[in-house]
């Protein structure tokens, strides 16, 4: 059964310090995983990831890939309070219609 | 990237009945997609609707209780029927847009 787990699932930390959210997964034919900020309703999507070992950045954020052991992390530096989010994985694959999403990881940045 | 909006935004319902949740986009996309994040957890695929032909539903949703419509290629409704209070959660409408996925501002559902 396809899975995607995101570690921790919750983590509180101050203004200024740097995170990583962890997202393994378990899919057959692998396309593609992305990272999404979820603040009240609707997800916006921060990353699509499909090559290992090729950083994305945006900012204070950024993700990189490894498909040989099936994970992928984000990294925030700097955090300030607008982070505060829930940060959601998704994976993608070339069979099937749909993205598996992970639990999340609620993260909340006080100041 | 494709821009999706959707209503209402939010609503209270009493239990027993239904509410109909519609989503546009501002692009012709072949496939929509319905999913509900109930309190503390994440996105859980309902169903995907196909225009032409009916959705699709994922285990443990049926047509019955989630029946939806998909009249083109913009436009899609997602009806929660028989409403309890198990049903408060909030509704997303996606689409998938050159292999990204967007999704619209959502509809917080409390059933009372």
């Amino acid at each position: 059964e396809d899975k995607v787990v995101q570690s921790p699932l919750s983590l509180v930390v101050h203004e200024g310090d740097t995170v990583t959210l962890n997202c393994s997964y378990e899919v057959t034919n692998f396309r593609s995983l992305l990272w999404y900020k979820q603040e009240k309703k609707a997800p916006t999507f921060l990353f699509m990831l499909t090559s290992s070992g090729i950083e994305k950045k945006s900012g204070r954020l950024s993700s990189i890939l490894d498909k040989k052991e099936l994970f992928s992390i984000l990294n925030i530096t700097a955090t300030q309070t607008g982070d505060s989010a829930i940060y959601l994985c998704a994976v993608d694959t070339n069979t099937g219609n749909q993205f598996y999403f992970g639990t999340g990881t609620s993260l909340t940045v006080i100041p | 990237s494709a821009v999706i909006s959707q209503k209402p935004s939010r609503d209270i319902c009493q239990r027993g009945t239904s509410l109909t949740i519609q989503c546009q986009v501002d692009s012709q996309v072949t496939m929509m997609f319905w999913y509900r994040q109930q309190p503390g957890q994440s996105l859980t695929l309902i169903a995907t609707a196909n225009q032409g032909s009916e959705a699709t539903y994922e285990s443990g949703f049926v047509i019955d209780k989630f029946p939806i419509s998909r009249p083109n290629l913009t436009f899609s409704t997602l009806t929660v029927s028989n409403m309890s209070p198990e049903d408060s959660s909030i509704y997303l409408c996606s689409v998938v847009y050159s292999y990204e996925q967007y999704f619209g501002p959502g509809t917080r559902l409390t059933v009372t």
